[in-house]
Protein backbone atom coordinates (compact mmCIF):
# COMPACT_ATOMS: atom_id res chain seq x y z
CA UNK A 1 0.00 0.00 0.00
CA UNK A 2 0.74 3.78 -0.10
CA UNK A 3 3.57 4.97 2.71
CA UNK A 4 2.24 8.25 4.71
CA UNK A 5 4.94 9.48 6.82
CA UNK A 6 4.30 11.12 10.17
CA UNK A 7 6.96 13.22 11.97
CA UNK A 8 7.56 13.50 15.00
CA UNK A 9 6.01 10.38 16.42
CA UNK A 10 5.97 11.92 19.98
CA UNK A 11 6.55 15.53 21.41
CA UNK A 12 6.63 16.64 24.59
CA UNK A 13 6.24 20.31 24.67
CA UNK A 14 6.00 23.23 27.25
CA UNK A 15 2.23 24.71 27.84
CA UNK A 16 1.77 28.34 25.96
CA UNK A 17 4.46 26.60 23.04
CA UNK A 18 3.98 25.48 19.42
CA UNK A 19 4.01 22.13 18.10
CA UNK A 20 4.25 21.67 14.45
CA UNK A 21 3.08 18.05 12.80
CA UNK A 22 4.02 17.21 9.43
CA UNK A 23 2.14 14.25 7.44
CA UNK A 24 3.89 13.22 3.72
CA UNK A 25 2.30 11.40 1.38
CA UNK A 26 5.81 9.63 -0.07
CA UNK A 27 4.98 8.01 -3.14
CA UNK A 28 1.48 9.27 -4.42
CA UNK A 29 -0.07 12.50 -4.74
CA UNK A 30 -2.31 13.15 -2.04
CA UNK A 31 -5.13 15.43 -3.10
CA UNK A 32 -6.96 15.52 0.24
CA UNK A 33 -5.73 15.08 3.57
CA UNK A 34 -7.31 14.31 6.82
CA UNK A 35 -6.40 15.21 10.32
CA UNK A 36 -7.93 13.30 13.61
CA UNK A 37 -7.50 13.16 17.23
CA UNK A 38 -7.99 10.09 19.39
CA UNK A 39 -8.17 9.54 22.93
CA UNK A 40 -7.07 6.59 24.13
CA UNK A 41 -9.23 3.22 23.52
CA UNK A 42 -11.76 5.53 21.29
CA UNK A 43 -11.87 5.64 17.80
CA UNK A 44 -10.74 8.74 15.78
CA UNK A 45 -12.24 11.97 15.71
CA UNK A 46 -12.04 14.10 12.39
CA UNK A 47 -10.34 17.58 13.46
CA UNK A 48 -10.13 18.96 9.73
CA UNK A 49 -10.12 17.88 6.13
CA UNK A 50 -7.40 20.04 3.48
CA UNK A 51 -7.29 20.16 -0.07
CA UNK A 52 -4.20 21.52 -1.56
CA UNK A 53 -4.14 24.73 -2.24
CA UNK A 54 -6.83 25.84 -0.18
CA UNK A 55 -7.95 26.60 2.97
CA UNK A 56 -9.27 23.52 5.52
CA UNK A 57 -12.56 22.67 6.46
CA UNK A 58 -12.93 22.16 10.05
CA UNK A 59 -15.11 19.88 12.12
CA UNK A 60 -17.68 21.69 14.26
CA UNK A 61 -16.02 22.53 17.77
CA UNK A 62 -12.52 22.75 16.35
CA UNK A 63 -10.85 25.59 17.07
CA UNK A 64 -9.45 26.72 13.35
CA UNK A 65 -7.36 29.14 15.02
CA UNK A 66 -5.39 26.90 17.77
CA UNK A 67 -5.17 23.53 15.10
CA UNK A 68 -3.19 25.90 11.88
CA UNK A 69 -3.70 23.40 9.22
CA UNK A 70 -1.25 23.86 5.68
CA UNK A 71 -1.72 21.66 2.45
CA UNK A 72 0.91 23.44 0.31
CA UNK A 73 1.59 20.82 -1.73
CA UNK A 74 0.55 17.52 -2.90
CA UNK A 75 2.83 15.71 -0.88
CA UNK A 76 2.39 17.78 2.93
CA UNK A 77 0.27 18.71 4.97
CA UNK A 78 0.97 20.11 8.22
CA UNK A 79 -0.76 20.63 12.13
CA UNK A 80 0.41 23.13 13.99
CA UNK A 81 -0.77 23.15 17.41
CA UNK A 82 -0.47 26.95 18.86
CA UNK A 83 -0.50 27.74 22.63
CA UNK A 84 -0.50 24.12 23.61
CA UNK A 85 -2.10 23.77 26.89
CA UNK A 86 -2.45 19.67 28.59
CA UNK A 87 -6.03 19.69 27.54
CA UNK A 88 -4.47 19.17 23.97
CA UNK A 89 -2.38 16.29 24.99
CA UNK A 90 -3.58 13.53 22.77
CA UNK A 91 -2.79 10.94 19.87
CA UNK A 92 -3.26 12.91 16.18
CA UNK A 93 -3.01 10.92 13.37
CA UNK A 94 -2.87 12.31 9.65
CA UNK A 95 -4.41 10.60 6.58
CA UNK A 96 -4.33 10.70 2.83
CA UNK A 97 -6.17 9.80 0.17
CA UNK A 98 -5.68 10.50 -3.77
CA UNK A 99 -8.65 11.81 -5.89
CA UNK A 100 -6.59 12.07 -9.34
CA UNK A 101 -8.02 9.01 -10.95
CA UNK A 102 -11.70 10.03 -10.96
CA UNK A 103 -12.48 8.78 -8.05
CA UNK A 104 -11.89 7.54 -4.76
CA UNK A 105 -9.04 5.60 -3.63
CA UNK A 106 -8.66 4.32 0.13
CA UNK A 107 -7.75 6.32 2.76
CA UNK A 108 -3.60 5.79 3.89
CA UNK A 109 -2.63 6.92 7.63
CA UNK A 110 0.83 8.07 9.33
CA UNK A 111 1.98 6.55 12.14
CA UNK A 112 0.62 8.71 14.59
CA UNK A 113 2.28 11.86 16.67
CA UNK A 114 1.38 11.20 20.29
CA UNK A 115 1.80 15.16 22.30
CA UNK A 116 2.57 15.49 25.30
CA UNK A 117 1.97 19.21 26.97
CA UNK A 118 3.38 19.61 30.40
CA UNK B 1 -28.18 6.44 15.85
CA UNK B 2 -24.72 6.35 14.38
CA UNK B 3 -24.34 6.44 10.64
CA UNK B 4 -21.49 3.34 11.36
CA UNK B 5 -22.14 0.83 14.45
CA UNK B 6 -19.56 -1.03 15.44
CA UNK B 7 -19.73 -3.40 18.64
CA UNK B 8 -16.71 -2.12 20.61
CA UNK B 9 -16.33 -5.58 21.94
CA UNK B 10 -13.53 -6.84 23.61
CA UNK B 11 -13.41 -9.63 21.63
CA UNK B 12 -11.35 -12.48 23.13
CA UNK B 13 -10.65 -15.79 21.01
CA UNK B 14 -8.17 -18.95 20.86
CA UNK B 15 -5.61 -18.64 18.45
CA UNK B 16 -6.26 -20.79 15.06
CA UNK B 17 -9.78 -19.75 15.89
CA UNK B 18 -12.06 -18.01 12.70
CA UNK B 19 -12.93 -14.39 13.88
CA UNK B 20 -15.84 -12.54 12.65
CA UNK B 21 -15.87 -8.84 12.67
CA UNK B 22 -18.96 -6.56 11.93
CA UNK B 23 -20.29 -3.22 11.14
CA UNK B 24 -23.66 -1.87 9.96
CA UNK B 25 -24.96 1.16 8.62
CA UNK B 26 -27.76 3.51 7.71
CA UNK B 27 -26.56 5.38 4.64
CA UNK B 28 -27.61 3.76 1.63
CA UNK B 29 -24.80 6.45 -0.04
CA UNK B 30 -22.05 3.93 1.17
CA UNK B 31 -19.91 2.46 -2.16
CA UNK B 32 -16.71 2.30 -0.34
CA UNK B 33 -15.65 0.19 2.67
CA UNK B 34 -12.51 -0.32 4.38
CA UNK B 35 -11.21 -2.30 7.34
CA UNK B 36 -8.54 -0.99 9.44
CA UNK B 37 -5.85 -2.47 11.81
CA UNK B 38 -4.44 -0.19 14.57
CA UNK B 39 -1.95 -1.49 17.23
CA UNK B 40 -1.50 0.67 20.61
CA UNK B 41 0.24 4.12 20.07
CA UNK B 42 0.09 3.06 15.99
CA UNK B 43 -1.66 4.86 13.58
CA UNK B 44 -4.53 2.28 11.22
CA UNK B 45 -2.98 -0.08 8.66
CA UNK B 46 -5.47 -0.89 5.87
CA UNK B 47 -6.31 -4.11 5.55
CA UNK B 48 -9.16 -4.55 2.95
CA UNK B 49 -10.62 -2.10 0.36
CA UNK B 50 -13.73 -3.39 -1.50
CA UNK B 51 -16.11 -1.07 -3.84
CA UNK B 52 -19.60 -1.62 -4.26
CA UNK B 53 -20.90 -5.26 -2.95
CA UNK B 54 -19.07 -8.39 -2.99
CA UNK B 55 -16.49 -10.25 -1.15
CA UNK B 56 -12.76 -9.78 -1.63
CA UNK B 57 -9.82 -12.44 -0.04
CA UNK B 58 -6.37 -10.89 0.98
CA UNK B 59 -4.33 -13.78 2.63
CA UNK B 60 -5.92 -15.10 6.20
CA UNK B 61 -8.54 -12.00 5.29
CA UNK B 62 -11.70 -11.59 4.13
CA UNK B 63 -14.62 -9.36 3.37
CA UNK B 64 -17.76 -9.05 2.69
CA UNK B 65 -20.08 -6.36 1.90
CA UNK B 66 -24.05 -6.74 1.66
CA UNK B 67 -25.45 -3.49 0.77
CA UNK B 68 -29.21 -4.86 0.67
CA UNK B 69 -28.31 -5.61 4.47
CA UNK B 70 -26.21 -2.42 5.15
CA UNK B 71 -23.77 -4.92 6.74
CA UNK B 72 -20.39 -4.96 6.03
CA UNK B 73 -17.73 -8.00 7.53
CA UNK B 74 -14.18 -9.08 8.54
CA UNK B 75 -13.49 -12.54 8.67
CA UNK B 76 -9.60 -13.72 10.19
CA UNK B 77 -8.80 -17.37 9.42
CA UNK B 78 -6.12 -19.01 11.48
CA UNK B 79 -6.00 -15.71 13.58
CA UNK B 80 -2.68 -15.00 14.91
CA UNK B 81 -1.47 -13.41 18.08
CA UNK B 82 -0.21 -11.04 16.05
CA UNK B 83 -3.72 -9.87 14.85
CA UNK B 84 -4.35 -9.14 18.47
CA UNK B 85 -5.47 -5.40 17.88
CA UNK B 86 -8.45 -2.84 17.48
CA UNK B 87 -9.89 -3.13 14.16
CA UNK B 88 -11.93 -0.28 12.62
CA UNK B 89 -14.21 -0.44 9.83
CA UNK B 90 -14.71 2.79 7.28
CA UNK B 91 -16.83 4.00 4.72
CA UNK B 92 -17.76 6.61 2.11
CA UNK B 93 -20.33 8.21 -0.15
CA UNK B 94 -19.10 7.87 -3.74
CA UNK B 95 -17.92 11.84 -4.46
CA UNK B 96 -17.15 12.50 -0.46
CA UNK B 97 -13.95 12.91 0.60
CA UNK B 98 -14.80 11.96 4.59
CA UNK B 99 -14.81 8.76 5.86
CA UNK B 100 -17.62 7.63 8.45
CA UNK B 101 -15.39 5.41 11.08
CA UNK B 102 -17.01 2.44 13.25
CA UNK B 103 -16.08 2.22 17.03
CA UNK B 104 -13.44 -0.36 16.42
CA UNK B 105 -13.36 -3.12 17.86
CA UNK B 106 -11.00 -4.73 20.24
CA UNK B 107 -9.52 -7.63 19.42
CA UNK B 108 -7.23 -10.23 21.41
CA UNK B 109 -6.04 -13.74 20.04
CA UNK B 110 -5.41 -15.77 22.98
CA UNK B 111 -1.94 -18.64 22.49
Amino acid sequence: GAVVSQHPSWVICKSGTSVKIECRSLDFQATTMFWYRQFPKQSLMLMATSNEGSKATYEQGVEKDKFLINHASLTLSTLTVTSAHPEDSSFYICSARDFWTGGLTEAFFGQGTRLTVV
Amino acid sequence: QKEVEQDPGPLSVPEGAIVSLNCTYSNSAFQYFMWYRQYSRKGPELLMYTYSSGNKEDGRFTAQVDKSSKYISLFIRDSQPSDSATYLCAMSAQGAQKLVFGQGTRLTINP
